[in-house]
């Protein structure tokens, strides 16, 4: 099935380090969806972004829907150790928004 | 005040048993997912049913049949229980194509 390129594979950073990573696809999206899963957990939606260009906050964090509608970035800022997990990036393909697509997550180490 | 849980949250079992998973959401969402996430943490849709009516169908063997009671139940049947079963399992929900909400998992391992 289709997927989409989530990047880096993997973070190791310091506490207090802003923190990047971005999601395309080869097709043209009309959601972008960030989700953040602890272990021994299900996945929790972080932000959702629903328009080319949408730029939204959730306290530290920040997200947008690329112009283009193939890419979302998502950003941390000054990171602390219980941002550690596996972020998700997914979205509906424009035309189809009863399956969702998924990144194969992007897992984040904190160093205290 | 869970909004999607399911049961059990491990479940340790033999090849070959026939073992279920229940999942009940409280959202009033009228479409319910199964998904697999294995051991490299990709999440794969396997069923999703909107207003108990079977919309998605992934490549899914057919030991493994969804059932939907009605729009705040779906569960998973499993037949036959084979070694690459073992993952977790997610339910979630979502009112038609808004973002879905997840319970936190079955383990599922088979010896």
């Amino acid at each position: 099935g289709q997927q989409l390129n989530q990047s880096p594979q993997s973070m190791f950073i310091q506490e207090g380090e802003d923190v990047s990573m971005n999601c395309t696809s080869s097709s043209i999206f009309n959601t972008w969806l960030w989700y953040k899963q602890d272990p021994g957990e299900g996945p929790v939606l972080l932000i959702a972004l629903y328009k080319a260009g949408e730029l939204t906050s959730n306290g530290r964090l920040t997200a947008q829907f690329g112009i283009t509608r193939k890419d979302s970035f998502l950003n941390i800022s000054a990171s602390i150790p219980s941002d550690v997990g596996i972020y998700f990036c997914a979205g509906y393909n424009a035309g189809n928004n009863r399956k969702l697509i998924w990144g194969l997550g992007t897992s984040l180490a904190v160093n205290p | 005040d869970t909004a999607v849980s399911q049961t059990p949250k491990y479940l340790v079992t033999q090849m070959g048993n026939d073992k279920s998973i229940k999942c009940e959401q409280n959202l009033g969402h009228d479409t319910m997912y199964w998904y697999k996430q294995d051991s490299k943490k990709f999440l794969k849709i396997m069923f999703s049913y909107n207003n108990k009516e079977l919309i998605i169908n992934e490549t899914v063997p057919n030991r493994f049949s969804p059932k939907s009671p009605d729009k705040a139940h779906l569960n998973l049947h499993i037949n036959s229980l084979e070694l690459g079963d073992s993952a977790v399992y997610f339910c979630a929900s979502s009112q038609g194509g808004r973002p879905q909400h997840f319970g936190d998992g079955t383990r599922l391992s088979i010896l």
